[in-house]
């Protein structure tokens, strides 16, 4: 079985912190992704990666960064987090092309940002 | 745009009936359609994907794809308490990437 692996499960930080959030996924695959989910919004893609070191912006990359220095770990950093970014975080992997490849989700990170 | 409509219901109906969720999407590009369930407090987990037009059918669920209309729903028959959950559609793109609709509350009283 897949699986990635979120390194928080909770998180609460003050506004103006630079805040990571790590992903790792133990399949080898060549997409990774984080979206973040609110309630009535449904899930909203930040970035997503398809290669090492390669990035693609989602629908709401603002005030978000990420990092794909390894194939296995897919990193999203808050450059200065606010109290708008308190969401579910989900992390996401899948191979190969999104026609028939399915997405394997972590367990999320709720971040609190106060 | 890549945009992945559902209505967001909540959706109800009583237990053995059939449940109907749909979906339209606004870029001809979408590639492939998935069903992903979510149960409260829970990470999405994939019920199936359909990428022909036409219906594909798994045990109790089946996919319909119509893609001059842009039109994607699921059905489940024989609906159970336990399908009580939010159902996430979403739109893979052939670019690798998937955006997903805001999801439909679905709710199985006994």
């Amino acid at each position: 079985d897949v699986k990635v692996t979120q390194s928080s499960t909770y998180l609460v930080k003050r506004t103006g912190e630079k805040v990571f959030l790590e992903c790792v996924q133990d399949m080898d695959h060549e997409n990774m992704f984080w979206y973040r989910q609110d309630p009535g919004l449904g899930l909203r893609l930040i970035y997503f990666s398809y290669d090492v070191k390669m990035k693609e912006k989602g629908d709401i990359p603002e005030g978000y960064s990420v990092s794909r220095e390894k194939k296995e770990r897919f990193s999203l950093i808050l450059e200065s987090a606010s109290t708008n970014q308190t969401s579910m975080y989900l992390c996401a992997s899948s191979e190969g092309s999104s026609y028939n490849s399915p997405l394997h989700f972590g367990n999320g990170t709720r971040l609190t940002v106060t | 745009q890549k945009e992945v409509e559902q209505n967001s219901g909540p959706l109800s109906v009583p237990e053995g009936a059939i449940a109907s969720l749909n979906c339209t999407y606004s870029d001809r590009g979408s590639q492939s359609f998935f069903w992903y369930r979510q149960y409260s407090g829970k990470s999405p987990e994939l019920i199936m994907f359909i990428y022909s037009n036409g219906d594909k059918e798994d045990g109790r669920f089946t996919a319909q794809l119509n893609k001059a209309s842009q039109y994607v729903s699921l059905l489940i028959r024989d609906s159970q308490p336990s399908d009580s959950a939010t159902y996430l559609c979403a739109g893979g793109y052939n670019n690798n990437d998937m955006r997903f609709g805001a999801g439909t509350r679905l709710t199985v009283k006994p």
